[in-house]
C-alpha cells in the first residue's frame, strides 16, 4: 500500500527564513502527490500537486515542491516565511488505481513562524 | 458558491447516542467523502461516494453509515456513539473521480463523545 511519511511533527522558523517541510513517499511506481494546508479551525486547502507533468511544482502563497524519484521525496519549500504561513501542512498520496479521493495523508507538520 | 458546508460545527454526545453530521456542496461535484482527523494521525477516510446512490467504505468505516440520495448531500451517521469516535470530521468533494482531482474540504465538525 502507498504511504507518505512526514519528518518532524513541529517545525519552527523565523520570519523571513527558509521553510522546508519534508515528505517521503512509499510506492512501487511514481505516485501522484499533494500538499494541503490547514489554518487554525479551518478545513484543508490544496497548496500544490504533482501530476508527473513537471518535477518542480509551484503552488499558492509562494510555496513549491520538487519531486525527486531517486530520493522518493516531495519536500515543500518557501524561500521566505511569513507570519501568515503558520499552519499545519499535510502531504498526501493518491492511489495507484481507482479514485483519487481515497487519499492517504501523512501525520502532518505544524509550522510555527516567530519574529 | 458556498463550497462545502458542514453542520453542526460542534457537538457533544453521550455514549450510545446517535446523530447525523450534515455535509452539502453546491459545486455539482461528483465525488464526496468523509475523513476523521485525530492528533498525530493525519486524516483517515471513513466513507466515500462516486455519485448519487453509490457509496463505499474507506479505511475506518466501523460505527458509521452514509447514504447519497442527491448529488449535493452526503450525511454521515453515527449509529451508537463511542468515546473512540471523538474527533474532528471533515467532508470533502471533488469535481470528478480522477486521481489528480483537487479535493475541497468543509470547515469540519468537532465531535466529543462522553
Amino acid at each position: 500500500a502507498q504511504s507518505v511519511t512526514q519528518l518532524g511533527s513541529h517545525v519552527s522558523v523565523s520570519e523571513g527564513a527558509l521553510v522546508l517541510l519534508r515528505c517521503n513517499y512509499s510506492s512501487s511506481v511514481p505516485p501522484y502527490l499533494f500538499w494541503y494546508v490547514q489554518y487554525p479551525n479551518q478545513g484543508l486547502q490544496l497548496l500544490l500537486k504533482y501530476t508527473s507533468a513537471a518535477t518542480l511544482v509551484k503552488g499558492i502563497n509562494g510555496f513549491e515542491a520538487e519531486f525527486k524519484k531517486s530520493e522518493t521525496s516531495f519536500h515543500l519549500t518557501k524561500p521566505s516565511a511569513h507570519m501568515s504561513d503558520a499552519a499545519e501542512y499535510f502531504c498526501a498520496v493518491s492511489p495507484l488505481t481507482g479514485t483519487a479521493s481515497k487519499l492517504t495523508f501523512g501525520t502532518g507538520t505544524r509550522l510555527q513562524v516567530t519574529l | 458558491n458556498a463550497g462545502v458546508t458542514q453542520t453542526p460545527k460542534f457537538q457533544v454526545l453521550k455514549t450510545g447516542q446517535s446523530m447525523t453530521l450534515q455535509c452539502a456542496q453546491d459545486m455539482n461535484h461528483e465525488y464526496m467523502s468523509w475523513y476523521r482527523q485525530d492528533p498525530g494521525m493525519g486524516l483517515r477516510l471513513i466513507h466515500y461516494s462516486v455519485g448519487a446512490g453509490i457509496t463505499d467504505q474507506g479505511e475506518v468505516p466501523n460505527g458509521y453509515n452514509v447514504s447519497r440520495s442527491t448529488t449535493e448531500d452526503f450525511p454521515l451517521r453515527l449509529l451508537s456513539a463511542a468515546p473512540s469516535q471523538t474527533s474532528v470530521y471533515f467532508c470533502a468533494s471533488s469535481y470528478g473521480t480522477g486521481r489528480t482531482d483537487t479535493q475541497y474540504f468543509g470547515p469540519g465538525t468537532r465531535l466529543t463523545v462522553l
